[in-house]
């Protein structure tokens, strides 16, 4: 099956600084590649995601790369702002109907004012 | 509104009781999933299930039991707590096919003592 890395676990960025968050995947199949922003006492929801037809997609200060040859993605967030803190979870998922989404184990991001 | 409905939100149970975790979906998706998370960290499924009379038994161990008789409604059964099993339990839910994302419920904070 599927499996996620995710590094680094912890990340701490000065305010205005950029964040970077590496994924890589093992199944040659996968195709489609969200990520997650989970803030303190609440759900894990969608803020972007990467269909493998494209390289990089961009939305305002968030940005992913995918590289399929080397199986790894980015999530990159640039002027980073206080609210950006969070645990930020990278995931993975197949062809067909029937695949389950695999999740990374995380990536604690903290920004200091 | 269209959601995925977790109760309770919070449960403490006393050890050996038989608890059972309501999750509903008003989004008519096909696929509907059981994860637990420690606070702040990685998320492990447990069940899963592509639709109706379809269920799987996810890469985390679990003492716990589902069933998916209807398609909004996927709970989650534990016939017998125990401490080991406190933690938060997150269902989500997403449409058929591999490239659509998944929406979470605000989760249950299960504490057996």
């Amino acid at each position: 099956g599927e499996n996620v890395e995710q590094h680094p676990s912890t990340l701490s960025v000065q305010e205005g600084d950029s964040a970077v968050i590496k994924c890589t995947y093992s199944d040659s199949a996968s195709n489609y590649f969200p990520w997650y922003k989970q803030e303190l006492g609440k759900r894990p929801q969608l803020i972007i995601d990467i269909r493998s037809n494209v390289g990089e997609k961009k939305d305002q200060r968030i940005a992913v790369t995918l590289n399929k040859t080397a199986k790894h993605f980015s999530l990159h967030i640039t002027e980073t702002q206080p609210e950006d803190s969070a645990v930020y979870f990278c995931a993975a998922s197949g062809l067909g109907g029937y695949q389950k989404v695999t999740f990374g184990t995380g990536t604690k991001l903290q920004v200091i004012p | 509104e269209a959601d995925i409905y977790q109760t309770p939100r919070y449960l403490v149970i006393g050890t050996g009781k038989k608890i059972t975790l309501e999750c509903s979906q008003t989004m008519g998706h096909d696929k509907m999933y059981w994860y637990q998370q420690d606070p702040g960290m990685e998320l492990h499924l447990i069940h899963y299930s592509y639709g109706v009379n379809s269920t799987e038994k996810g890469d985390l161990s679990s003492e716990s039991t589902v069933s998916r008789i209807r398609t909004e409604h996927f709970p989650l059964t534990l016939e017998s707590a125990r401490p080991s099993h406190t933690s938060q339990y997150l269902c989500a839910s997403s449409e058929q096919g591999a490239r659509t994302e998944a929406f979470f419920g605000q989760g249950t904070r299960l504490t057996v003592v």
